[in-house]
């Protein structure tokens, strides 16, 4: 059953240093969401990408934020000089084609925990 | 702005006590409204989708409706193992690709 994967499962960093997530979406999916959930909060839209594109980053905090899907291999997203506010559980979602219209399938999440 | 809330925050239901979780959203243009179920430390698990007023869908115990205003997802007979969070989302025409989650119904059914 190839589902969304996203490794690693937890991550725990200290204050400053990088976090790497992955997600590989859905075979035959080329669309990937990535979300941020917070605490008691909802979950909340960081960023739409296609392979090599970004489609729409409307969620993404304007620094130390970034994401990428590369032609080959999985979507990335990058956090530099995290800070403890970033603590989180982020989700990744994949769709066939985008349409906008299509259901998004999620992941299990990265909890993110910053010392 | 597309906005979704959800009620109530959390709902407690014994064992076969049929009820039903609102979502009420304002959005520019539905695109679609989904429903998703979350169990804790989990990702969301996909339930259902809709795309326009009057549309219905079902699946075991649930049932999702739609009007132009607010859906809802009816539960009929829930047994313990439907405890979980139910989170309501919207996609609008003028909001790009964002997906607008609401912050969730938390059920608990107890046995």
């Amino acid at each position: 059953n190839a589902g969304v994967m996203q490794n690693p499962r937890h991550l725990v960093r200290r204050r400053g240093q990088e976090a790497r997530l992955r997600c590989s979406p859905m075979k035959g999916h080329s669309h990937v969401y990535w979300y941020r959930q917070l605490p008691e909060e909802g979950l909340k839209f960081m960023v739409y990408l296609q392979k090599e594109n970004i489609i729409d980053e409307s969620g993404m905090p304007k620094e130390r934020f970034s994401a990428e899907f590369p032609k080959e291999g999985p979507s990335i997203l990058r956090i530099q000089q995290v800070v403890r506010g970033d603590s989180a559980a982020y989700f990744c979602a994949s769709s066939p084609t985008g349409s906008g219209q299509e259901t998004q399938y999620f992941g299990p999440g990265t909890r993110l925990l910053v010392l | 702005e597309d906005q979704v809330t959800q009620s109530p925050e959390a709902l407690r239901l014994q064992e076969g006590e049929s009820s039903s979780l609102n979502c009420s959203y304002t959005v520019s243009g539905l695109r679609g409204l989904f429903w998703y179920r979350q169990d804790p430390g989990k990702g969301p698990e996909f339930l259902f989708t809709l795309y326009s007023a009057g549309e219905e869908k079902e699946k075991e115990r649930l049932k999702a409706t739609l009007t132009k205003k607010e859906s809802f997802l009816h539960i009929t007979a829930p047994k313990p193992e439907d405890s979980a969070t139910y989170l309501c989302a919207v996609q609008g025409f003028r909001g790009g690709f964002k997906t607008i989650f609401g912050a969730g119904t938390r059920l608990f059914v107890k046995a």
